[in-house]
């Protein structure tokens, strides 16, 4: 069974930069068509789809945000971490990790996290 | 503003039926049939309906439906049941550097 767990500050401050972490379970992330994505949810909006991370390490960002993101995975932990610069009241969002079916085609996402409220104020 | 346009609420009597559309362009909805929707509940977790357009997952109820005309999805939801009241997101693979784009959302709402 596949799980995913987000953990991380629920409080940051404007400017600061935020790490958050998924701990996965019931796959590997070392396994040849696995990925991984962040995704955010302020509250009462949309989703938007922030970064994505493949088996393979290679990476892909969200275009408005991609010089401010960093997604790395530790595949001997099974965690998949992102690191956000700059962190404004406008980040504010619940904060999701969500898997990528195996050699899905299409980008999609089956499995997802219970999300965690990142509140962005001084 | 989302990359992909969906009314923001539609409503329907139980057992009826709805559609929600999804707008997008020739570079994300248009360009393959990569769309896939989103239910989710107040303060719950997004669960996924629809992928690659028409295709359901395991253990979702062949009472939700995908399809798509050049750059508008829809999913359409038949026999309305009370639990089906919640928001649903399209989403879209995108062929601009951003991946991954969603829309702005629809409230479902059960008369």
């Amino acid at each position: 069974q596949i799980t995913l767990k987000e953990s991380g500050p629920t409080l940051v401050k404007p400017t600061q930069t935020l790490t958050l972490t998924c701990t996965v379970s019931g796959f590997s992330l070392s396994t040849s068509g696995e990925a991984v994505a962040w995704i955010r949810q302020p509250p009462g909006k949309a989703l938007e789809w922030l970064a994505l991370i493949y088996w393979d390490d290679d990476k892909r960002y969200s275009a408005s945000l991609k010089t401010r993101l960093t997604i790395t995975k530790d595949t001997s932990k099974n965690q998949v971490v992102l690191t956000m610069t700059n962190m404004d009241p406008t980040d504010t969002a619940t904060y999701y990790c969500a898997h990528r079916p195996l050699a899905a085609a299409g980008y999609y996402f089956d499995y997802w996290g219970q999300g965690t409220l990142v509140t962005v104020s001084s | 503003q989302s990359a992909l346009t969906q009314p923001a609420s539609v409503s329907g009597s139980l057992g009826q039926s709805i559609t929600i559309s999804c707008t997008g362009t020739g570079s994300d909805v248009g360009a393959y049939n990569y769309v896939s929707w989103y239910q989710q509940h107040p303060g719950k977790v997004p669960k996924l309906m629809i992928y690659n357009v028409s295709n359901r997952p395991s253990g979702v109820s062949n009472r939700f439906s995908g399809s798509k005309s050049g750059n508008t999805a829809s999913l359409t939801i038949s026999g309305l049941q009370a639990e089906d009241e919640a928001y649903y997101f399209c989403s879209s693979y995108s062929i601009t550097s951003t991946l991954v784009v969603f829309g702005g959302g629809t409230k479902l709402t059960v008369l």
